[in-house]
Protein backbone atom coordinates (compact mmCIF):
# COMPACT_ATOMS: atom_id res chain seq x y z
CA UNK A 1 0.00 0.00 0.00
CA UNK A 2 1.64 3.32 -1.38
CA UNK A 3 -0.13 5.77 0.00
CA UNK A 4 0.54 9.28 -1.66
CA UNK A 5 2.91 8.95 -3.64
CA UNK A 6 4.54 12.18 -5.34
CA UNK A 7 6.80 12.89 -8.41
CA UNK A 8 9.48 14.22 -8.73
CA UNK A 9 10.87 14.64 -5.23
CA UNK A 10 13.04 17.76 -6.49
CA UNK A 11 13.08 19.93 -9.64
CA UNK A 12 14.48 23.00 -10.22
CA UNK A 13 13.08 24.77 -13.62
CA UNK A 14 13.65 28.04 -15.25
CA UNK A 15 11.62 31.19 -15.18
CA UNK A 16 8.93 31.06 -18.33
CA UNK A 17 8.88 26.90 -18.17
CA UNK A 18 5.98 24.50 -17.68
CA UNK A 19 6.08 21.24 -14.95
CA UNK A 20 3.70 19.21 -13.99
CA UNK A 21 3.86 17.63 -10.09
CA UNK A 22 2.76 14.31 -10.06
CA UNK A 23 0.19 12.70 -7.10
CA UNK A 24 -1.31 9.49 -6.97
CA UNK A 25 -2.85 7.66 -3.71
CA UNK A 26 -4.03 4.41 -4.30
CA UNK A 27 -6.70 4.51 -0.91
CA UNK A 28 -9.91 5.48 -3.10
CA UNK A 29 -9.62 8.73 -1.43
CA UNK A 30 -12.62 11.14 -2.89
CA UNK A 31 -10.41 13.94 -1.24
CA UNK A 32 -7.53 15.32 -2.50
CA UNK A 33 -5.44 18.51 -2.61
CA UNK A 34 -2.43 20.47 -2.88
CA UNK A 35 -0.53 22.59 -0.70
CA UNK A 36 2.36 25.00 -0.75
CA UNK A 37 4.93 25.36 2.54
CA UNK A 38 6.95 28.27 2.72
CA UNK A 39 9.01 30.01 5.45
CA UNK A 40 7.05 31.34 8.06
CA UNK A 41 3.46 30.89 5.94
CA UNK A 42 2.29 27.88 6.77
CA UNK A 43 0.86 25.32 4.78
CA UNK A 44 -1.66 27.03 2.32
CA UNK A 45 -4.30 25.71 -0.08
CA UNK A 46 -3.75 25.72 -3.81
CA UNK A 47 -6.49 23.53 -5.13
CA UNK A 48 -8.81 20.39 -3.75
CA UNK A 49 -10.88 18.51 -5.34
CA UNK A 50 -13.84 16.36 -3.65
CA UNK A 51 -14.19 13.76 -6.48
CA UNK A 52 -13.64 12.51 -10.13
CA UNK A 53 -14.41 15.39 -12.69
CA UNK A 54 -14.54 18.30 -9.26
CA UNK A 55 -12.22 21.10 -8.47
CA UNK A 56 -11.84 24.09 -6.47
CA UNK A 57 -9.22 27.18 -6.10
CA UNK A 58 -8.18 27.41 -2.53
CA UNK A 59 -6.00 30.51 -0.76
CA UNK A 60 -3.18 31.03 -3.58
CA UNK A 61 -4.41 29.19 -6.62
CA UNK A 62 -3.24 31.88 -9.17
CA UNK A 63 -0.35 30.61 -11.32
CA UNK A 64 -1.70 26.89 -11.20
CA UNK A 65 -4.01 24.20 -13.01
CA UNK A 66 -5.40 20.87 -11.44
CA UNK A 67 -7.75 18.72 -12.93
CA UNK A 68 -8.96 15.34 -11.58
CA UNK A 69 -9.89 12.64 -14.48
CA UNK A 70 -9.65 9.72 -12.12
CA UNK A 71 -9.93 9.48 -8.41
CA UNK A 72 -6.26 8.13 -7.98
CA UNK A 73 -4.47 11.08 -9.85
CA UNK A 74 -4.47 14.57 -9.27
CA UNK A 75 -1.73 16.55 -10.83
CA UNK A 76 -0.50 19.73 -10.28
CA UNK A 77 0.32 22.27 -13.70
CA UNK A 78 2.75 25.48 -13.42
CA UNK A 79 2.09 27.09 -17.27
CA UNK A 80 4.77 29.29 -16.68
CA UNK A 81 6.88 29.34 -13.45
CA UNK A 82 7.64 32.30 -11.85
CA UNK A 83 10.08 32.28 -9.01
CA UNK A 84 7.82 33.02 -6.27
CA UNK A 85 6.01 30.10 -7.25
CA UNK A 86 9.80 28.58 -5.52
CA UNK A 87 8.53 26.01 -2.38
CA UNK A 88 8.09 23.11 -1.02
CA UNK A 89 4.45 21.45 -2.70
CA UNK A 90 2.59 18.69 -0.53
CA UNK A 91 -0.52 16.19 -1.86
CA UNK A 92 -2.60 15.38 0.26
CA UNK A 93 -5.94 12.72 0.65
CA UNK A 94 -8.54 11.84 2.62
CA UNK A 95 -11.82 9.81 2.67
CA UNK A 96 -14.86 12.55 3.58
CA UNK A 97 -14.10 14.17 6.98
CA UNK A 98 -11.72 12.02 7.58
CA UNK A 99 -7.53 12.91 8.37
CA UNK A 100 -5.76 13.66 5.67
CA UNK A 101 -2.57 11.32 4.38
CA UNK A 102 0.05 13.75 2.98
CA UNK A 103 2.55 12.66 0.25
CA UNK A 104 5.95 13.31 1.04
CA UNK A 105 6.47 16.80 -0.66
CA UNK A 106 7.84 17.90 -4.19
CA UNK A 107 10.85 21.21 -3.48
CA UNK A 108 10.92 22.92 -6.20
CA UNK A 109 13.19 26.10 -7.40
CA UNK A 110 12.86 27.93 -10.20
CA UNK A 111 15.24 30.22 -11.14
CA UNK B 1 -9.56 33.74 3.78
CA UNK B 2 -10.26 32.26 6.92
CA UNK B 3 -7.92 33.18 9.86
CA UNK B 4 -6.69 30.10 12.16
CA UNK B 5 -3.98 31.59 14.60
CA UNK B 6 -2.00 29.12 16.12
CA UNK B 7 -0.09 30.36 19.84
CA UNK B 8 2.47 30.39 21.07
CA UNK B 9 4.24 30.42 17.39
CA UNK B 10 7.51 28.60 19.44
CA UNK B 11 7.96 26.80 22.59
CA UNK B 12 10.82 25.10 24.60
CA UNK B 13 9.66 23.00 27.29
CA UNK B 14 11.79 20.67 30.07
CA UNK B 15 11.63 16.60 29.33
CA UNK B 16 8.96 15.57 31.48
CA UNK B 17 7.24 18.45 31.84
CA UNK B 18 3.59 18.90 30.59
CA UNK B 19 2.52 21.67 28.13
CA UNK B 20 -0.22 22.83 26.23
CA UNK B 21 -0.89 25.22 23.10
CA UNK B 22 -3.94 26.79 21.14
CA UNK B 23 -5.77 27.06 18.16
CA UNK B 24 -7.74 29.67 17.70
CA UNK B 25 -10.86 29.57 14.30
CA UNK B 26 -13.87 31.48 13.26
CA UNK B 27 -16.53 29.96 15.27
CA UNK B 28 -19.38 30.68 11.99
CA UNK B 29 -19.61 28.07 9.38
CA UNK B 30 -17.07 25.33 11.49
CA UNK B 31 -17.11 21.99 10.41
CA UNK B 32 -14.43 20.22 12.00
CA UNK B 33 -11.32 20.75 13.42
CA UNK B 34 -8.13 18.65 12.79
CA UNK B 35 -4.65 18.61 14.40
CA UNK B 36 -1.73 17.42 12.78
CA UNK B 37 2.28 16.62 14.01
CA UNK B 38 5.04 17.97 11.61
CA UNK B 39 8.76 16.73 11.88
CA UNK B 40 11.64 18.02 10.21
CA UNK B 41 11.74 16.49 6.86
CA UNK B 42 8.68 14.46 7.16
CA UNK B 43 5.25 14.92 5.62
CA UNK B 44 2.46 15.82 8.25
CA UNK B 45 1.03 12.76 10.51
CA UNK B 46 -2.77 13.23 11.23
CA UNK B 47 -3.26 13.20 14.96
CA UNK B 48 -7.02 14.02 15.64
CA UNK B 49 -9.74 15.35 13.82
CA UNK B 50 -12.54 16.60 16.09
CA UNK B 51 -16.59 18.06 15.30
CA UNK B 52 -18.32 18.18 18.64
CA UNK B 53 -18.41 21.18 20.65
CA UNK B 54 -16.79 19.55 24.06
CA UNK B 55 -15.11 16.67 22.27
CA UNK B 56 -12.04 15.73 23.86
CA UNK B 57 -9.55 13.21 22.53
CA UNK B 58 -6.73 11.06 23.40
CA UNK B 59 -3.72 9.53 21.56
CA UNK B 60 -1.16 7.97 24.28
CA UNK B 61 0.08 11.72 26.22
CA UNK B 62 -1.28 13.91 23.80
CA UNK B 63 -4.70 14.94 24.19
CA UNK B 64 -7.11 17.91 22.46
CA UNK B 65 -10.39 19.54 23.20
CA UNK B 66 -12.68 21.80 21.57
CA UNK B 67 -14.75 24.49 22.34
CA UNK B 68 -16.84 25.60 18.67
CA UNK B 69 -18.72 27.98 20.64
CA UNK B 70 -16.10 30.50 21.27
CA UNK B 71 -13.11 29.16 18.79
CA UNK B 72 -10.40 27.26 19.77
CA UNK B 73 -8.65 24.03 20.40
CA UNK B 74 -6.44 22.81 22.80
CA UNK B 75 -3.66 20.47 22.76
CA UNK B 76 -2.13 19.14 25.75
CA UNK B 77 1.23 16.96 26.31
CA UNK B 78 1.33 15.29 29.27
CA UNK B 79 5.63 14.01 30.85
CA UNK B 80 6.74 15.29 26.93
CA UNK B 81 9.43 13.60 25.50
CA UNK B 82 12.33 14.91 23.09
CA UNK B 83 10.42 12.83 20.70
CA UNK B 84 7.40 14.86 20.32
CA UNK B 85 9.71 17.56 19.22
CA UNK B 86 7.81 18.90 16.18
CA UNK B 87 5.52 21.28 14.44
CA UNK B 88 1.92 20.40 15.72
CA UNK B 89 -0.88 22.32 13.18
CA UNK B 90 -4.13 22.56 13.38
CA UNK B 91 -6.56 23.12 10.46
CA UNK B 92 -10.09 24.08 10.21
CA UNK B 93 -12.51 22.40 7.70
CA UNK B 94 -15.59 24.90 7.14
CA UNK B 95 -17.76 25.17 4.58
CA UNK B 96 -20.76 22.30 5.50
CA UNK B 97 -17.63 20.17 4.53
CA UNK B 98 -17.14 21.10 0.88
CA UNK B 99 -14.46 23.25 1.28
CA UNK B 100 -10.64 22.74 1.71
CA UNK B 101 -8.44 22.85 4.81
CA UNK B 102 -7.39 26.21 6.12
CA UNK B 103 -3.87 24.98 8.72
CA UNK B 104 -2.57 27.83 11.12
CA UNK B 105 0.98 28.66 11.05
CA UNK B 106 1.76 25.84 13.91
CA UNK B 107 3.29 25.58 17.07
CA UNK B 108 6.96 24.64 16.87
CA UNK B 109 7.71 22.56 19.91
CA UNK B 110 11.23 21.87 21.18
CA UNK B 111 11.99 19.29 23.98
CA UNK B 112 14.62 19.88 26.05
CA UNK B 113 16.70 16.99 27.72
Amino acid sequence: NAGVTQTPKFQVLKTGQSMTLQCAQDMNHEYMSWYRQDPGMGLRLIHYSVGAGITDQGEVPNGYNVSRSTTEDFPLRLLSAAPSQTSVYFCASSSYNQPQHFGDGTRLSIL
Amino acid sequence: ILNVEQSPQSLHVQEGDSTNFTCSFPSSNFYALHWYRWETAKSPEALFVMTLNGDEKKKGRISATLNTKEGYSYLYIKGSQPEDSATYLCALHSGGGADGLTFGKGTHLIIQP
